[in-house]
């Protein structure tokens, strides 16, 4: 199974900081990855697909990277709305794996 | 309104069997793959099981396959799984969830882009 990596699991940041959450993949997925977003109580959502391709309407402040094993979630300038929780997702091979999360608080 | 509605959660004695439902509506159900994810409270998201448009391919984690089966029924714009053998480690939240699907070259991208709510099962005597 491909494991998944994140770095940190637990952000402290300011609204308008930018931050970087990383994910590691143990072999390489290509650019076959997904980033999602979760509010405690609340389904998942999806931010960006294919590794960098953001989901229509969701705001542009949002970006992602990479490709093979390292991938990257920018937020440029954090507002209120996201701190969450954030998750990578391989989806090139089964059983498809997340990441242990990324918990953006507010400092 | 494109929607995921799950139901069938609950209570349910280790060694039980419970049937979850997706009723999915605003979209055209039989144009996508289906997958069931599934989240331990306070914990990180598993992906349990996906379906093809037309039930021609299943695809499970290793820890559920032989008691799970994950079904649709495209003229009731359902999904379904069926969890027999239940233990005390499938206790969480199960999300219904569709599958959007990017092709771009030689590849076909998919992604988790619609969630429902999700349903509760808890497998406890």
């Amino acid at each position: 199974d491909i494991q998944l990596t994140q770095s940190p699991s637990f952000l402290s940041a300011s609204v308008g900081d930018g931050v970087t959450i990383t994910c590691r993949a143990s072999q390489g997925i290509n650019n076959y990855l997904a980033w999602y977003q979760q509010k405690p109580g609340k389904a998942p959502k999806l931010l960006i697909y294919a590794a960098s391709t953001l989901l229509s309407g969701v705001p542009s402040r949002f970006s992602g990277g990479g490709s093979g094993t390292e991938f990257t979630l920018t937020i440029s300038s954090l507002q209120p709305e996201d701190f969450a929780t954030y998750y990578c997702q391989q989806l090139i091979s089964y059983p498809w794996t997340f990441g242990q999360g990324t918990k953006v608080e507010i400092k | 309104e494109v929607q995921l509605v799950e139901s069938g959660g609950g209570l349910v004695q280790p060694g039980g069997s419970l049937r979850l439902s997706c009723a999915a509506s605003g979209f055209t159900f039989s144009s996508y793959w289906m997958s069931w994810v599934r989240q331990v409270p306070g914990k990180g998201l598993e992906w349990v099981a996906n379906i093809k448009q037309d039930g021609s391919e299943k695809y499970y984690v290793d820890s559920v396959k032989g008691r799970f089966t994950i079904s649709r029924d495209n003229a009731k714009n359902s999904l379904y799984l069926q969890m027999n053998s239940l233990r005390a480690e499938d206790t969480a939240v199960y999300y219904c969830v569709r599958l959007g699907e990017l092709v771009r070259g030689s590849g076909y991208y998919y992604y988790m882009d619609v969630w429902g709510k999700g349903t509760t099962v808890t497998v406890s005597s």
